[in-house]
């Protein structure tokens, strides 16, 4: 069972489009992380957002964390080709059980072309 | 600061073979977490070391185990490979702190023949 349904999956858009990419659960998490993997490298953190409702802005990209802590959003105005990437968001859970655990969405490919 | 080192960065084994990947965290974390990732099931967790200690383990079978050193780099260990096992292999530091945040290595791309 995937914990987070990460949507869409692919995503092909031109230079200069915005995008917003989703990522929902039926979990609470106290925190979840934005990566971004390009081909052959591990994940590279983009952010962490910890409380519901909070927005955080990294240059042209937005992340948004649900007021319920359940679900989160992405968003990139005027996509760019180095934009290209294979985009995961991550839940992190408190306690014990969770040390050094992240949930993984499916990821989102995205391709911004010229 | 240098960041998480993993060697080798290529591996080719054969089914039944065994190998053991090395991870050399970034200086000062403490926690290292091994992951597996393949285009079927994407990232998945296999387990966590602190201090020596396996805290948290992942739904794995017992033929993937770890370690951890003093110095908290970390190894992991594969046995009698199997086709399935071919994937990349990340390691990731970090502070183990409330928000857990991961911070990878390049990984180890392993295929089983």
């Amino acid at each position: 069972t995937q914990l987070l349904e990460q949507s869409p999956q692919f995503l092909s858009i031109q230079e200069g489009e915005n995008l917003t990419v989703y990522c929902n659960s039926s979990s609470v998490f106290s925190s979840l992380q934005w990566y971004r993997q390009e081909p052959g490298e591990g994940p590279v953190l983009l952010v962490t957002v910890v409380t519901g409702g909070e927005v955080k802005k990294l240059k042209r990209l937005t992340f948004q964390f649900g007021d319920a802590r359940k679900d989160s959003s992405l968003h990139i105005t005027a996509a760019q080709p180095g934009d290209t990437g294979l985009y995961l968001c991550a839940g992190a859970k408190a306690g014990g059980t969770s040390y050094g655990k992240l949930t993984f969405g499916q990821g989102t490919i995205l391709t911004v072309h010229p | 600061k240098a960041g998480v080192t993993q060697t080798p960065r290529y591996l080719i084994k054969t089914r039944g073979q065994q190998v053991t990947l090395s991870c050399s965290p970034i200086s000062g974390h403490r926690s290292v977490s091994w992951y597996q990732q393949t285009p079927g099931q994407g990232l998945q967790f296999l387990f966590e070391y602190f201090s020596e200690t396996q805290r948290n383990k992942g739904n794995f079978p017992g033929r993937f185990s770890g370690r951890q050193f003093s110095n908290s780099r970390s190894e992991m260990n594969v046995s009698t490979l199997e086709l399935g096992d071919s994937a990349l292999y990340l390691c990731a530091s970090s502070l183990a702190n409330l928000y857990n945040e991961q911070f990878f290595g390049p990984g180890t791309r392993l295929t089983v023949l």
